[in-house]
């Protein structure tokens, strides 16, 4: 079965360094999102993405974030100063062209540790 | 805005035990439901939706029913496995996703 893919599966920076979080959604997939969950907290919206724009995007999603689909298959996340409060699990997802009526895809996520 | 609420884990039970998460919702309009588990180590897998009032998603042995009258989507299984060990998410939404913040089952054998 297809899987969406996320690498690196855990990443350690340091405050103020940028990070690009990488993922390779299920190739027929239109729609793509980044969440994120908090050590021990829930599992947090941040962006989604659809026909090269963003869609829609949270409060969390401020000026330090960003999103990429730089060609046909990855789609990345960027966070340009990270923060010790960004560390966190983050999860990229897909669906497929049904929209709304498809399931989300999920990776297995990275794990952003900032110290 | 639109949220979910989820008992509070860890929830330990016994191998062959009946398992209830309970999941209550606060929602406009009528958004689809989901549990989603995450496997130690592993990314969140869809385990059943539904997409109305009074469906019943199922798969695994697990079930739940969307109760408009109670806005709940609790999640249940007539006899749990040590396997069934994960942390489940119950979630609203229509495009993205709305998780509550996930209850960790722990099954002994």
């Amino acid at each position: 079965e297809p899987e969406v893919t996320q690498t690196p599966s855990h990443q350690v920076t340091q405050m103020g360094q940028e990070v690009i979080l990488r993922c390779v959604p299920i190739s027929n997939h239109l729609y793509f999102y980044w969440y994120r969950q908090i050590l021990g907290q829930k599992v947090e919206f941040l962006v989604s993405f659809y026909n090269n724009e963003i869609s829609e995007k949270s409060e969390i999603f401020d000026d330090q974030f960003s999103v990429e689909r730089p060609d046909g298959s990855n789609f990345t996340l960027k966070i340009r100063s990270t923060k010790l409060e960004d560390s966190a699990m983050y999860f990229c997802a897909s669906r497929g062209r049904d929209g709304h009526n498809s399931p989300l895809h999920f990776g297995n996520g990275t794990r952003l540790t900032v110290t | 805005g639109d949220s979910v609420t989820q008992m509070e884990g860890p929830v330990t039970l016994s191998e062959e035990a009946f398992l209830t998460i309970n999941c209550t919702y606060t929602a406009t309009g009528y958004p689809s439901l989901f549990w989603y588990v995450q496997y130690p180590g592993e990314g969140l897998q869809l385990l059943l939706k539904a997409t109305k009032a009074d469906d019943k998603g199922s798969n695994k042995g697990f079930e739940a029913t969307y109760r408009k009258e109670t806005t709940s989507f609790h999640l249940e299984k007539g006899s749990v496995q040590v396997s069934d060990s994960a942390v489940y998410f119950c979630a609203l939404g229509g495009g993205k996703l709305i998780f509550g913040q996930g209850t960790e089952l722990s099954v002994k054998p």
